[in-house]
């Protein structure tokens, strides 16, 4: 079990530019969720799918967040267009019923 | 609204020295209270899960128990590789599909030889 894929590992941009974080969620998991930290606010909730249809994006800070899942092997966070205050880890994190989530390694995100 | 609260932000023990972390909750209708542990670089690593009230679960120096309104991680003659940001979560709300969790911000734990 190769675990939960996140790439980039670090992404480094510039202000107005697009950002897009992948991640490949453990194979037979059903749900899929984006948290995002920092040191401030610690993992924050952005969204969540269950069987690749978004339940709950309450936690999206803004319209430049979007979030897609397009089969149950592969989702996207897109960022456009970056800020300075989207610096953060990024984390994609999959689960099946009663399980608990299992987190990827996150991405780096810093924008300048 | 759900929330969650760790205490104390950081902790410093002397190898052996054993200590409790606190986490105090707020939830209409716990469906589970969850004990991670993360390290500098990674991604949460699970460890518990709780779900009712005098529940307790043990792995190695570490053991989770939960009451009404706050769980404690009782660390037991701790070793320098016990050092890391322990984070606690609820998953609440009416059962079905949803799976969420709400995380405290953690305690960081250093554990010094």
């Amino acid at each position: 079990d190769a675990g939960v894929i996140q790439s980039p590992r670090h992404e480094v941009t510039e202000m107005g530019q697009e950002v897009t974080l992948r991640c490949k969620p453990i194979s037979g998991h059903n749900s899929l969720f984006w948290y995002r930290q920092t040191m401030m606010r610690g993992l924050e909730l952005l969204i969540y799918f269950n069987n690749n249809v978004p339940i709950d994006d309450s936690g999206m800070p803004e319209d430049r967040f979007s979030a897609k899942m397009p089969n149950a092997s592969f989702s996207t966070l897109k960022i456009q267009p970056s800020e300075p205050r989207d610096s953060a880890v990024y984390f994609c994190a999959s689960s099946s019923p009663g399980s608990p989530l299992h987190f990827g390694n996150g991405t780096r995100l810093t924008v300048t | 609204e759900d929330q969650v609260t760790q205490s104390p932000e950081a902790l410093r023990l002397q190898e052996g020295e054993s200590s409790s972390l606190n986490c105090s909750y707020t939830v209409s209708g716990l469906r589970g209270l969850f004990w991670y542990r993360q390290d500098p670089g990674k991604g949460p690593e699970f460890l518990f899960t709780l779900y009712s009230a005098g529940e307790e679960k043990e792995k190695e120096r570490l053991k989770a128990t939960l009451t009404k309104k706050e769980s404690f991680l009782h660390i037991t003659a701790p070793k320098p590789e016990d050092s890391a940001t322990y984070l606690c979560a609820v998953r609440g709300g009416p059962g079905g599909a949803t799976n969420k969790l709400i995380f405290g911000t953690g305690t960081l734990l250093a554990v010094q030889p």
